[in-house]
């Protein structure tokens, strides 16, 4: 089945400690995001990719780290520096970014939480 | 700041009511228009997508865009209590970003 696949749905994570979420989509599709969304709350980009060894920092960029060094994986890294990180966290693809009748589609989410 | 806007809600309909969803958004040069549905502790789901002005039609939803107003809404006909949930507006705007409103907690009364 095509799809955006995010793993894991769950994760704990220690004061101090790196996370990785993994981002897999097979769409073919171009562009890549993560968004982050707290309760009762909007959602908010943390970073975009539009191809691939190429990627932007959006709204909230700071305590997190990417890389796209293939077309369909955009693994986001929760750092130590993120102070509050605790939130449910979204991967993203569209076809193209910046063309009309471009549409974003949503991975299931992951659910980060500080212990 | 470009922003998309909606009322946060809740939106209380009783079953078998039309629902309608509004959102405004402040960039006038947005090309794209969508409308997500997300249930609680699951990610947004697309519903419906508008580019022209006017009405578009499928199933049960409307989505109606008027650019000269920046106002986008949805129509729900017929609301089915399978419809609770918070809808989120999203629009791409000229600097090719998609922004997203902080969306609008609808629940159906059975």
């Amino acid at each position: 089945d095509g799809g955006i696949t995010q793993s894991p749905k769950y994760l704990f994570r220690k004061e101090g400690q790196n996370v990785t979420l993994s981002c897999e989509q097979n769409l073919n599709h171009d562009a890549m995001y993560w968004y982050r969304q707290d309760p009762g709350q909007g959602l908010r980009l943390i970073y975009y990719s539009q191809i691939v060894n190429d990627f932007q920092k959006g709204d909230i960029a700071e305590g997190y780290s990417v890389s796209r060094e293939k077309k369909e994986s955009f693994p986001l890294t929760v750092t130590s520096a993120q102070k509050n990180p605790t939130a449910f966290y979204l991967c993203a693809s569209s076809m193209w970014q910046g063309s009309s009748g471009n549409t974003i589609y949503f991975g299931e989410g992951s659910w980060l939480t500080v212990v | 700041q470009k922003e998309v806007e909606q009322n946060s809600g809740p939106l209380s309909v009783p079953e078998g009511a039309i629902a309608s969803l509004n959102c405004t958004y402040s960039d006038r040069g947005s090309q794209s228009f969508f409308w997500y549905r997300q249930y609680s502790g699951k990610s947004p789901e697309l519903i419906m997508s508008i580019y022209s002005n006017g009405d578009k039609e499928d199933g049960r939803f409307t989505a109606q865009l008027n650019k000269a107003s920046q106002y986008v809404s949805l129509l729900i006909r017929d609301s089915q209590p399978s419809d609770s949930a918070t809808y989120l507006c999203a629009v791409l705007n000229r600097d090719d970003k998609i922004i997203f409103g902080k969306g609008t907690r609808l629940h159906i009364l059975p």
